[in-house]
């Protein structure tokens, strides 16, 4: 198995509620990102988890929360989201996180803020 | 910290012609450079990449160089065909930064049949 699974594929939300974006891949690698991505725009790297630990925060704001319960799963907690948190939001999986190892991407999901 | 710059932004072939992508790297550190292929509407994925003691590397159609000396390196498309179209991103990460790459901002390659 290499895929990465991502759920939802849509989600629309209020800047009042709360939901979650999960991730899963099961082929036993040990570092997990999330990335934000904006429509023609590189994927920007939001979090890194090695060994279910969290290893880099690129200074994303509080409101998404990051959760990491197995080396399996990767969830990603929102909250009072704001309308240009909109964009689409992909989870990757590495083996580690030296280099060269190819990081695989879910096929993500499309978050609309409203 | 590392900057990616990426040329052209928007390249359009006629099928059967050669496509030519260039990015340059700021961070001599950097010694893992991969290339994403993203389709509309679809996930990135790898489709070569290079480490910094490799000069070039070939997969069928596909091709990248690496001057380490200039810090540039670029992809190499052969015979494209329609469905090489997409945006492409070229990446650079370096050992330390613990799975961190800096992307280019993109190139979107049309073929035209």
């Amino acid at each position: 198995d290499t895929e990465v699974t991502q759920t939802p594929k849509h989600l629309v939300m209020g800047m009042t509620n709360k939901k979650s974006l999960k991730c899963e891949q099961h082929m036993g690698h040990r570092a997990m990102y999330w990335y934000k991505q904006k429509a023609k725009k590189p994927p920007e790297l939001m979090f890194v988890y090695s060994y279910e630990k969290l290893s880099i925060n690129e200074s994303v704001p509080s409101r998404f929360s990051p959760e990491c319960p197995n080396s399996s799963l990767l969830n990603l907690h929102l909250h009072a989201l704001q309308p240009e948190d909109s964009a689409l939001y992909l989870c990757a999986s590495s083996q580690v996180t030296g280099h060269g190892y190819e990081q695989y991407f879910g096929p993500g999901t499309r978050l609309t803020v409203t | 910290g590392e900057n990616v710059e990426q040329h052209p932004s928007t390249l359009s072939v006629q099928e059967g012609d050669s496509a030519v992508i260039k990015c340059t790297y700021s961070d001599s550190a950097s010694n893992y450079f991969p290339w994403y292929k993203q389709e509309l509407g679809k996930r990135p994925q790898l489709i070569i990449d290079i480490r910094s003691n490799v000069g070039e590397k070939k997969d069928q159609r596909i091709a990248v160089t690496l001057n380490k000396t200039a810090k540039h390196f670029s992809l190499h498309i052969t015979e494209t065909q329609p469905e090489d179209s997409a945006v492409y991103f070229c990446a650079a990460r370096k050992e330390t930064n613990a799975g961190k790459s800096t992307f280019g901002d993109g190139t979107t390659l049309t073929v035209k049949p």
